[in-house]
């Protein structure tokens, strides 16, 4: 059974803390991503990765850095936490493109920041 | 402009019921669109996938995807309370697997 594992379901954190986002795949996916969902805007690309320490800025990076040292696990940096980050944070990973483009989901963190 | 356009709702049907889904587009290059759904504190799923232009049953679904339109649509037929979930549609033009997202549909079945 594949999965995606994010390390936490639910993060409150304070303003201006640095704050680690894990994500770890068990399927030895290449591709990998991390979106933020918010109601009325839906998934929002931040960050990919094609390969080991590849990174590809998505639609709305501001704010974000990743690092994928290793090929299971990608994460998500928030520098300096701001509460416009609270969110929902959703990692997945796809095998390859093309016809085979299904992407897996993790269950989610929502991120508080206060 | 978003890229995708989709009725965030929430569309609320009786079960047996006919639901019927849809998202626009502009952006011409994308040629991979896909469904997911997603339940509540959950994280999305797979649910159809259409390469191009056409239509794919699976089950109680149907995909429907007209490029000329820039339009795909989602049917669920027979609906059930199960049904009740958030609906994303998601498509793409690379070969990557990088998303562009609808903002989701929330379907809610009555028994």
């Amino acid at each position: 059974d594949v999965k995606v594992t994010q390390s936490s379901r639910y993060l409150v954190k304070r303003t201006g803390e640095k704050v680690f986002l894990e994500c770890v795949q068990d399927m030895d996916h290449e591709n990998m991503f991390w979106y933020r969902q918010d109601p009325g805007l839906g998934l929002r690309l931040i960050y990919f990765s094609y390969d080991v320490k590849m990174k590809e800025k998505g639609d709305i990076p501001e704010g974000y850095s990743v690092s994928r040292e290793k090929k299971e696990r990608f994460s998500l940096i928030l520098e300096s936490a701001s509460t416009n980050q609270t969110s929902m944070y959703l990692c997945a990973s796809i095998r390859g493109g093309g016809m085979n483009t299904e992407a897996f989901f993790g269950q989610g963190t929502r991120l508080t920041v206060v | 402009q978003k890229e995708v356009e989709q009725d965030p709702g929430p569309l609320s049907v009786p079960e047996g019921a006919i639901v019927s889904l849809n998202c626009t587009y502009s952006n011409s290059a994308f040629q991979y669109f896909m469904w997911y759904r997603q339940y509540s504190r959950k994280g999305p799923e797979l649910l159809m996938y259409t390469y191009s232009s056409g239509n794919k049953e699976d089950g109680r679904f149907t995909a429907q995807v007209d490029k000329s339109s820039k339009y795909i649509s989602l049917f669920i037929r027979d609906s059930q309370p199960s049904d009740s979930a958030t609906y994303l549609c998601a498509m793409s033009a690379d070969s990557w697997g990088k998303l562009q997202f609808g903002a989701g549909t929330q379907v809610v079945v009555t028994p």
